[in-house]
């Protein structure tokens, strides 16, 4: 089935620095979804983006739909150790009798 | 917000058999679903958990393979049948109102 390419695959950087990861789809989504997911554990909703251009923060994370409604990214602002994990996107196209399609995930390593 | 709950959180299967998964969620929501994540991969719609009728599969997932119940607004099952290695997976449900989806803790299952 359709899935969101999602870039990087892995990133590893430095506490305290900024990281950005992005979503893009050759199909329209209504509603893409940002997920964290820590080792033994499902998914936890960060953000949710409803509108195409919407800007959304939660603490220091940061996601914005879209303007083609094609794509989204999230931004992490000064990285502390508990923001290692893997992050997904997921979009939805219709409401809410649609499922989600996820992308491949990002894998955030912060280094000491 | 709503907390999902499933059981069990783990096992391990003989292949040929069939293992029941549930998922219980602590307030009405309008959809469940059901998705599967292959190790290190990322998560897959399996199907809609549809209440009093027949769930929605996506394409590669089949009903005598994977059937489904929801008997009601807040309890689902998944059954994995005639478990072969393969089938090692994560399984998750989710559930949400309208087009916020969250997410049980998984079943890891490991087939041998």
């Amino acid at each position: 089935g359709q899935q969101l390419n999602q870039s990087p695959q892995s990133m590893f950087i430095q506490e305290g620095e900024d990281v950005s990861m992005n979503c893009t789809s050759s199909s329209i989504f209504n509603t893409w979804l940002w997920y964290k997911q820590d080792p033994g554990e499902g998914p936890v909703l960060l953000i949710a983006l409803y509108k195409a251009g919407e800007l959304t923060s939660n603490g220091r994370l940061t996601a914005q739909f879209g303007i083609t409604r094609k794509d989204s990214f999230l931004n992490i602002s000064a990285s502390i150790p508990s923001d290692v994990g893997i992050y997904f996107c997921a979009g939805k196209r219709g409401g809410g009798a649609d499922g989600l399609t996820f992308g491949k995930g990002t894998h955030l390593i912060i280094q000491p | 917000s709503a907390v999902i709950s499933q059981k069990p959180s783990r096992d391990i299967c003989q292949r040929g058999t069939s293992l029941t998964i549930q998922c219980q969620v602590d307030s009405q929501v309008t959809m469940m679903f059901w998705y599967r994540q292959q190790p290190g991969q990322s998560l897959t719609l399996i199907a809609t958990a549809n209440q009093g009728s027949e769930a929605t599969y996506e394409s590669g997932f089949v009903i005598d393979k994977f059937p489904i119940s929801r008997p009601n607004l807040t309890f689902s099952t998944l059954t994995v049948s005639n478990m072969s290695p393969e089938d090692s997976s994560i399984y998750l449900c989710s559930g949400g109102l309208n087009t916020e989806a969250f997410f049980g803790q998984g079943t890891r299952l490991t087939v041998v």
